[in-house]
Order: structure tokens, then C-alpha cells, then sequence
């Protein structure tokens, strides 16, 4: 059965630090990844996808992920957070062929001055 | 504007009482979804359609009804709502299928007492 998983709940870090959020997959066939951001009172946005090729995905407002199947992982790194990425963020995954996602349960970011 | 919008944004009613909540996309999507969001499990998906005439359960269909007459429209219709329903609730559409970029409402929050 697929599932996603985000170890961490709840993340807190310094404006201008690195960050880097977990996201870990089980799934039977060749995954599509995604990395959606949730801003407080909004919708989910896409951040950046994962189909094939490039194993590192550039996304928008400066995220970019890496796909490593061996560890069936899809971790979200940025170099330096900036308070407006405070927001919750969440993974999913979907199969070739397949109708549906899979979301994990989201990470909440906080970013401190 | 290429958007989903959702009504209402916020709703609190009582047990029984019958509700619908109404979404629709103006991007010519063939894909569209509900999901519900709650503290701790994420996005789960209520019923997805792939089309016009065409709906299917998601994880979580247990007191939900959908209907897709035409391709723009895609209500949640809950017949005798009760407490277990209180949540978030998210309307997404994408081209073709779910792996496809979703693009998402800004959500209803929704209170049964």
C-alpha cells in the first residue's frame, strides 16, 4: 500500500538559515513527487514536481528537492529562509497511470527572526 | 483569472442539516476533487472525478455526496451533517488526472454542533 511520510511536525528555524524537510515514500511503482506549500488561511500551492530525469527538482520561491529512490526519499531544501516561507508543507505522491494523490500529514514551518 | 473558487468559506450549522458546499474552476479542467484537512492527518480525499457524469470514492466518502453535471461545477453535498464532519475542507482541479498539478480553493471551514 503507498503511503507518505513526514517525520517531522513541526520545524523552527532563524531567517537566513538553511532548511531541509523530510519526506520519505512507499509505493509500488515509479512515483510521481510533489511538494505543495500552504500559507496561514489559504490553498495549497505547488512548490515543484518530480517525473523522471533530473533527480534535483528546481521549484519556485527559491525550494528545490532531491529524488533518492534508494531511499525512497523526496527531501525540500532551501539555502536561506526568508519569514514570508512560514507555512505548512506537505508531500505527496502519486503513480504513473494512477488518478489520485497521496498526501503526507504536513510539516508546519515557523521562521524566527 | 484562472482560479477555483469555493462557497462558503466559512459555515457553522447543526446536526442534520442538510448542506451543500459549491466549487468551481474556470480552467476547462476534467479532474476535480475534495479533500478534508485535519490536525495531525493531513489532506484526505473525500470523492475525485474525472469528468463530467464521472465520480469515485476517495479514502474517506462516509457521509458525502458529489455530483459533476457540468465540467466547471463540483458541490460537496453533506445530507445530515454531524460532528465528525467539522474540518477543513479543500476543492482542487487539475487537466487530466490527480498526478497532474492540482490547483486548489482556499478552503471551507466547516463547524457542526
Amino acid at each position: 500500500a503507498q503511503s507518505v511520510t513526514q517525520p517531522d511536525i513541526h520545524i523552527t528555524v532563524s531567517e537566513g538559515a538553511s532548511l531541509e524537510l523530510r519526506c520519505n515514500y512507499s509505493y509500488g511503482a515509479t512515483p510521481y513527487l510533489f511538494w505543495y506549500v500552504q500559507s496561514p488561511g489559504q490553498g495549497l500551492q505547488l512548490l515543484l514536481k518530480y517525473f523522471s530525469g533530473d533527480t534535483l527538482v528546481q521549484g519556485i520561491k527559491g525550494f528545490e528537492a532531491e529524488f533518492k529512490r534508494s531511499q525512497s526519499s523526496f527531501n525540500l531544501r532551501k539555502p536561506s529562509v526568508h519569514w514570508s516561507d512560514a507555512a505548512e508543507y506537505f508531500c505527496a505522491v502519486g503513480a504513473t497511470g494512477a488518478n489520485n494523490l497521496f498526501f503526507g500529514t504536513g510539516t508546519r514551518l515557523t521562521v524566527i527572526p | 483569472e484562472a482560479q477555483v473558487t469555493q462557497n462558503p468559506r466559512y459555515l457553522i450549522t447543526v446536526t442534520g442539516k442538510k448542506l451543500t458546499v459549491t466549487c468551481s474552476q474556470n480552467m476547462n479542467h476534467e479532474y476535480m476533487s475534495w479533500y478534508r484537512q485535519d490536525p495531525g492527518l493531513g489532506l484526505r480525499q473525500i470523492y475525485y472525478s474525472m469528468n463530467v457524469e464521472v465520480t469515485d470514492k476517495g479514502d474517506v466518502p462516509e457521509g458525502y455526496k458529489v455530483s459533476r453535471k457540468e465540467k466547471r461545477n463540483f458541490p460537496l453535498i453533506l445530507e445530515s451533517p454531524s460532528p465528525n464532519q467539522t474540518s477543513l475542507y479543500f476543492c482542487a482541479s487539475s487537466l487530466k488526472r490527480g498526478t497532474d498539478t492540482q490547483y486548489f480553493g482556499p478552503g471551507t471551514r466547516l463547524t457542526v454542533l
